[in-house]
C-alpha cells in the first residue's frame, strides 16, 4: 500500500491555458474522488468514479472541467481555459468497498494550482 | 441538506494541555463521521472515523472522538497536546449507502504554544 499519489504537486499557469492533473489511487481501490480546496476552506467535492464510470458530478464542475478514469486505474482532471478563480488545491482520494474499511476515503498530497 | 459546522476557526493551546475541537453536523439519519488532519501544503490524513457501534472512537496519534446523536456532535479530543499536533483539523460527514462525496467543515486551525 503506497498511498494515493498525485502529480504534479505544483502547477503555475497563465490564464487561458489548459492544465491536466493525474491521480494514482491506492491499488485495488475501486472508487476515486476529486475535491477542490480553496484557502481557508474545507475540501469541496467535484466528482466521483467507481471503476471507470463517472457516477457523480458536482455543480462546481463547470464545462471547462473534465475528468476521466480509463480502465478504472489512474484518473486525470483537466481544466480548459483556466481562470484565476481556478487557483486552488486539487485533492484526490480513493476508497474501497472492502468489508473492513467501508467508504473510508484516503487522500493524496494534492496538486496546488496557481493561475496568473 | 447535509452540512458540517466547526465553530472554532482558530484555537491556541499550550503544549501538554488538553484539547477539544468541536464539530456539529446536520443530517437526516446517522451518518458516517470522520476527522482528518492537514499540515500546511499537504493532503489530508485520516485521524479516526465513526460508522456504528461504540460512540467513543479511538484514532491515531492519541486522538479520540465521541459521537453524540442527541447533540448532532462529533467532537475531537486529546488529553495532552504535543507541538507536532499544530495543523488544521477537518470534520467530515458522509451519507450511509451513498456512493459519493464527503461534506467537510471549514476546519479548525490548531496552534500549540511551547
Amino acid at each position: 500500500d503506497t498511498g494515493v499519489s498525485q502529480n504534479p504537486r505544483h502547477k503555475i499557469t497563465k490564464r487561458g491555458q489548459n492544465v491536466t492533473f493525474r491521480c494514482d489511487p491506492i491499488s485495488e481501490h475501486n472508487r476515486l474522488y476529486w475535491y477542490r480546496q480553496t484557502l481557508g476552506q474545507g475540501p469541496e467535492f467535484l466528482t466521483y468514479f467507481q471503476n471507470e464510470a463517472q457516477l457523480e458530478k458536482s455543480r462546481l464542475l463547470s464545462d471547462r472541467f473534465s475528468a476521466e478514469r480509463p480502465k478504472g486505474s489512474f484518473s486525470t482532471l483537466e481544466i480548459q481555459r483556466t481562470e484565476q478563480g481556478d487557483s486552488a488545491m486539487y485533492l484526490c482520494a480513493s476508497s474501497s468497498r472492502a468489508a473492513t474499511d467501508t467508504d473510508t476515503q484516503y487522500f493524496g498530497p494534492g496538486t496546488r494550482l496557481t493561475v496568473l | 441538506a447535509q452540512s458540517v459546522t466547526q465553530p472554532d476557526i482558530h484555537i491556541t493551546v499550550s503544549e501538554g494541555a488538553s484539547l477539544e475541537l468541536r464539530c456539529n453536523y446536520s443530517y437526516g439519519a446517522t451518518p458516517y463521521l470522520f476527522w482528518y488532519v492537514q499540515s500546511p501544503g499537504q493532503g489530508l490524513q485520516l485521524l479516526l472515523k465513526y460508522f456504528s457501534g461504540d460512540t467513543l472512537v479511538q484514532g491515531i496519534k492519541g486522538f479520540e472522538a465521541e459521537f453524540k446523536r442527541s447533540q448532532s456532535s462529533f467532537n475531537l479530543r486529546k488529553p495532552s497536546v504535543h507541538w507536532s499536533d499544530a495543523a488544521e483539523y477537518f470534520c467530515a460527514v458522509g451519507a450511509r449507502g451513498s456512493q459519493g462525496n464527503l461534506i467537510f467543515g471549514k476546519g479548525t486551525k490548531l496552534s500549540v504554544k511551547p
